[in-house]
């Protein structure tokens, strides 16, 4: 079945920073990809996302770009700041699910800590 | 906001207690999803439903039990829970995959813990 693999964490760094953390999948198809950030005590919220290859997703600063030929969508920002501190999810969506509910495949998750 | 609510924000039961959680969504979305989190353990979805009918039920036990009445509320009722099911439970909606992939929108969780 489809898959989401994202690098090992925790990453930390320092304030204004350059992040980049990776991701690839695996899919049958051409699912949509997406990022999703989890803060502290809350629940996880749509970054940004991309439908198509060679898509670029951004916002907030972040961008990721849908690279159909090494099944990536690695996440980039060029200065991190400490309230980026959070967990990252990669996601795509499931193709095998034509009829009904879409259904997202999510890695595992990524926690990255930005110290001042 | 997120356009998906979720209350309680937090709840702590006993093992003989019953309780359930709510989740409602005004977005005019047709899907909705029970995830759970727990520390150190990736996304585990629970149960799917789309236009208020069931499609997926994750080998979920039976002392977890869903109710969708409609397309904008959804409920997590909970019996005789273990103290291993303490986690984040997430709730979120969607459109149907037809009408395009614009991912899910999630709801702040219940942080459940059983005492």
């Amino acid at each position: 079945g489809d898959s989401v693999t994202q690098m090992e964490g925790p990453v930390t760094l320092s304030e204004e920073a350059f992040l980049t953390i990776n991701c690839t999948y695996t899919a049958t198809g051409y699912p949509s990809l997406f990022w999703y950030v989890q803060y502290p005590g809350e629940g996880l919220q749509l970054l940004l996302k991309a439908t198509k290859a060679d898509d670029k997703g951004s916002n907030k600063g972040f961008e990721a770009t849908y690279r159909k030929e090494t099944t990536s969508f690695h996440l980039e920002k060029g200065s991190v700041q400490v309230s980026d501190s959070a967990v990252y999810f990669c996601a795509l969506s499931d193709q095998t699910g034509i009829q009904g509910a879409q259904k997202l495949v999510f890695g595992q998750g990524t926690r990255l800590t930005i110290n001042p | 906001e997120t356009g998906v609510t979720q209350t309680p924000r937090h709840l702590v039961m006993g093992m003989t207690n019953k309780k359930s959680l709510k989740c409602e969504q005004h977005l005019g979305h047709n899907a909705m999803y029970w995830y759970k989190q727990s520390a150190k353990k990736p996304l585990e979805l629970m149960f799917v439903y789309n236009f208020k009918e069931q499609t997926e039920n994750n080998s979920v036990p039976s002392r977890f039990s869903p109710e969708c009445p409609n397309s904008s509320h959804l409920f997590l009722h909970l019996h005789t829970l273990q103290p291993e099911d303490s986690a984040l439970y997430l709730c979120a909606s969607s459109q149907e995959f037809r009408r395009g992939q614009q991912g899910y929108t999630f709801g702040s969780g219940t942080r459940l813990t059983v005492v």
